[in-house]
C-alpha cells in the first residue's frame, strides 16, 4: 500500500512568486491536514481538509490555502512568498475519526530566494 | 490552548543502553491522544507509539515503551537496546480527541529530542 506522496520534493522559487504543493493521501484516506517545519518555530498546522472542505486552520497569513479534490488529493498554494517561507512542507493523511493515527509524506522542500 | 514542551534538546546513548525522553504537556481536556514521532534524516515522520489517555495503561512497541501519567501531565518516551538507527529527531505530539466543527483534530507538536546513538 502506497504511503503519502508528496510533489515536488524539492523546488527552489523567488521571491513575490507563488508555489504549489501537492499531496496524494493514502488509499481511503479522507482526512488530509498540512505541515510547515522549520528551525525556529518547529512543526505548526497549516490547515486541515475533509470532505472537500476545510475544516480547521492554523495560525498562517491569508497566503497560505489549500484545496481538496474529490479524490482526496490534496494542494496547498502560497502566495506572494517571501524569505521565510522557506521550510519543509509535510502532508499527513488518515482515516476519518479523531482517534485514527496521522501517517506523514516525505515532504516538500521550499526554499525561497 | 495545549502546548507540549520537551525540555531536552538533545540526547546521546550509548548503543544497547537504554534512554528515556521526556514530555510535558498541558491541557484542559480530559480525553485525547499522544504520540510519540521519530523524523530521521529523511524527514519523513514516523510514527513510534501512541497512547490513549483514557487508557492506564502504558503502551509499548517492541523496544519502545512510554510512561504516562496524566495526572501530571507527563508522557516519557523510554528506547530499550538503543540501536544505531534509532538516531533521529524524536517529536511528541498531542492531539484532541474532541471533534470540532468536523475537524479530526491537529497534532500539536514539542520541539523535538535529537537522540545520538554511539557505536
Amino acid at each position: 500500500k502506497a504511503g503519502v506522496t508528496q510533489t515536488p520534493r524539492y523546488l527552489i522559487k523567488t521571491r513575490g512568486q507563488q508555489v504549489t504543493l501537492s499531496c496524494s493521501p493514502i488509499s481511503g484516506h479522507r482526512s488530509v491536514s498540512w505541515y510547515q517545519q522549520t528551525p525556529g518555530q518547529g512543526l505548526q498546522f497549516l490547515f486541515e481538509y475533509f470532505s472537500e472542505t476545510q475544516r480547521n486552520k492554523g495560525n498562517f497569513p491569508g497566503r497560505f490555502s489549500g484545496r481538496q479534490f474529490s479524490n482526496s488529493r490534496s494542494e496547498m498554494n502560497v502566495s506572494t512568498l517571501e524569505l521565510g517561507d522557506s521550510a519543509l512542507y509535510l502532508c499527513a493523511s488518515s482515516l476519518t475519526g479523531v482517534g485514527n493515527t496521522i501517517y506523514f509524506g516525505e515532504g516538500s522542500w521550499l526554499t525561497v530566494v | 490552548a495545549q502546548t507540549v514542551t520537551q525540555s531536552q534538546p538533545e540526547m546521546s546513548v550509548q548503543e544497547a543502553e537504554t534512554v528515556t525522553l521526556s514530555c510535558t504537556y498541558d491541557t484542559s481536556e480530559s480525553d485525547y491522544y499522544l504520540f510519540w514521532y521519530k523524523q530521521p534524516p529523511s524527514r519523513q515522520m514516523i510514527l513510534v507509539i501512541r497512547q490513549e489517555a483514557y487508557k492506564q495503561q502504558n503502551a509499548t512497541e517492541n523496544r519502545f515503551s512510554v510512561n504516562f501519567q496524566k495526572a501530571a501531565k507527563s508522557f516519557s518516551l523510554k528506547i530499550s537496546d538503543s540501536q544505531l538507527g534509532d538516531a533521529a529527531m524524536y517529536f511528541c505530539a498531542y492531539r484532541s480527541a474532541q471533534n470540532y466543527g468536523g475537524s479530526q483534530g491537529n497534532l500539536i507538536f514539542g520541539k523535538g529530542t535529537k537522540l545520538s546513538v554511539k557505536p
